[in-house]
C-alpha cells in the first residue's frame, strides 16, 4: 500500500487566490512527522512546513499552511494569496518512528499560477 | 556554510560505463539516501546509509552501489547493469534519531546515457 498519496497531479490557480494540495498517508504508528517540499523546475528541493502526529495545532509558515486532520490521515498544504513564483511540483512526505525514520514520498502535484 | 553539495550537476554516461556521483554534507547528519526522480514522477529510494560502513538498499536499489567511509560522504555508483539510468538523482541527509526532522537536499544530478 502507498504510504504518500497525492491525488491531483496538475492544479491551477489565480495569482492572490488560496489553493489546497491534497496529501493522504497511511501509517500505524503513533510517532510521525509530515512534510512538504517545494520543487521548481530547477530540481532542488525546498522544505516548506512541518506538522507532527502529537501536534494539536495546524502548522503555519507564512503563506503556508497544514491542514491536519489525523482521524482522517490527511495532511493538506494550503497557500494563501498565490504567487507566480510558487508555480513548481509539491511534494508531501512523512517520516515514521518505526521504520527507522525513514522518508516516504508521495507522486507530487504541478501547481501552476496564473497571472 | 551547512549544506549538502551533490557534484556534478550535469553528467553524460555512454552505455556500458560506469558512474560515480558524488554527495558530501557537512550538517553532521547521521543519515544519507539517494533517490531517483523520472519526469513527472516522484522520488523512489535507491539507497539508505544510517551509519558509517552500513547501508541499506531501498526499492530501486538494483544496478547500483553505494559506499559509507566516511560520515560526511556517500557517493552513488550507477553501473552498468542499470538498464534505464537517464534520471534526476538527488541525495538527502537527516538527523536520524528523530520522525520530526526534515531532511535536507543536494541540487541533484541530472545523468543522460548517449
Amino acid at each position: 500500500a502507498q504510504k504518500i498519496t497525492q491525488t491531483q497531479p496538475g492544479m491551477f490557480v489565480q495569482e492572490k487566490e488560496a489553493v489546497t494540495l491534497d496529501c493522504t498517508y497511511d501509517t500505524s504508528d503513533q510517532s510521525y512527522g509530515l512534510f512538504w517540499y517545494k520543487q521548481p523546475s530547477s530540481g532542488e528541493m525546498i522544505f516548506l512546513i512541518y506538522q507532527g502526529s502529537y501536534d494539536e495545532q495546524n502548522a503555519t509558515e507564512g503563506r503556508y499552511s497544514l491542514n491536519f486532520q489525523k482521524a482522517r490521515k490527511s495532511a493538506n498544504l494550503v497557500i494563501s494569496a498565490s504567487q507566480l513564483g510558487d508555480s513548481a511540483m509539491y511534494f508531501c512526505a512523512m517520516r515514521e518512528s518505526n521504520t527507522g525514520n525513514q522518508f516516504y514520498f508521495g507522486t507530487g502535484t504541478s501547481l501552476t499560477v496564473i497571472p | 556554510d551547512g549544506g549538502i553539495t551533490q557534484s556534478p550537476k550535469y553528467l553524460f554516461r555512454k552505455e556500458g560505463q560506469n558512474v560515480t556521483l558524488s554527495c558530501e554534507q557537512n550538517l553532521n547528519h547521521d543519515a544519507m539516501y539517494w533517490y531517483r526522480q523520472d519526469p513527472g514522477q516522484g522520488l523512489r529510494l535507491i539507497y539508505y546509509s544510517q551509519i558509517v560502513n552500513d547501508f541499506q538498499k531501498g526499492d530501486i536499489a538494483e544496478g547500483y552501489s553505494v559506499s559509507r567511509e566516511k560520515k560526511e560522504s556517500f557517493p552513488l555508483t550507477v553501473t552498468s547493469a542499470q538498464k534505464n539510468p537517464t534520471a534526476f538523482y538527488l541525495c538527502a541527509s537527516s538527523i536520524l534519531t528523530s520522525s520530526n526532522t526534515e531532511a535536507f537536499f543536494g541540487q541533484g544530478t541530472r545523468l543522460t546515457v548517449v
